[in-house]
């Protein structure tokens, strides 16, 4: 089965950028969807087909997708930023979804 | 605005059997795929079951295979799940979701989630 490799945490100062990365055997030719979760709530997404912001996400969140390697990227990093971020891609070989095991972004 | 209730989650015997159930409004529930995604305490996300828009198909997760069964009725906008023989490792919330197409799954509106509690 398809397996989605993410860093558990990830420290950043505010107001600088942060990159969450999400490693799978040649993602670049998937579509990888991010999404967001602070505790206790649902997740929403945050970039949809590699680099697509749905309506309300900020500028800030960027994503992109070659060979091995997604990164959604967090530029001008807020305290309301920390959460869980998840990627997931579509595994058309299985039919099945697919998450990454999640990155906790921390704000120092 | 698009909504998406799960209800039927509580604390439930180990064996015993559970049916959740999510109520959409908002959009034509027809024309999405439906998902159900769990997550343990403390766990990150785990998808489960995923129901095509007239319900001819579906898939599970490796793990849910052969216990859990997922369906939808479009005529009263509902997603289900019905899960059997229920495991303490099970104890998850349940959240339903939806994706605007097959060939680009994602999963762009979520349920606030269902907890359900496997325990003697």
């Amino acid at each position: 089965s398809y397996v989605l490799t993410q860093p558990p945490s990830v420290s950043v100062a505010p107001g600088k950028t942060a990159g969450i990365t999400c490693g799978g055997d040649n993602i670049g030719i998937k579509n990888v969807h991010w999404y967001r979760q602070e505790p206790g709530r649902a997740p929403v997404l945050v970039i949809s087909s590699n680099s697509d912001r749905p309506l309300g996400i900020p500028e800030r969140f960027s994503g992109s997708n070659s060979e091995n390697t997604a990164t959604l990227t967090i530029s001008r990093v807020e305290a309301g930023d920390e959460a869980d971020y998840y990627c997931q891609v579509w595994d058309s070989s299985s039919d099945h979804v697919v998450f990454g095991g999640g990155t906790k972004l921390t704000v120092l | 605005q698009v909504q998406l209730v799960e209800s039927g989650g509580g604390v439930v015997q180990p064996g015993r059997s559970l049916r959740l159930s999510c109520a959409a409004s908002g959009f034509t529930f027809s024309g999405y795929g439906m998902h159900w995604v769990r997550q343990a305490p403390g766990k990150g996300l785990e998808w489960v079951a995923v129901v095509w828009f007239d319900g001819s198909e579906k898939y599970y997760a490796d793990s849910v295979k052969g216990r859990f069964t997922i369906s939808r009725d479009n005529s009263k906008n509902t997603l289900y799940l019905q899960i059997n023989n229920l495991r303490a490792d099970d104890t998850a919330v349940y959240y339903c979701a939806r994706s605007p197409s097959q060939l680009m799954v994602t999963l762009d509106s979520w349920g606030q989630g269902i907890l359900v509690t496997v325990s003697s």
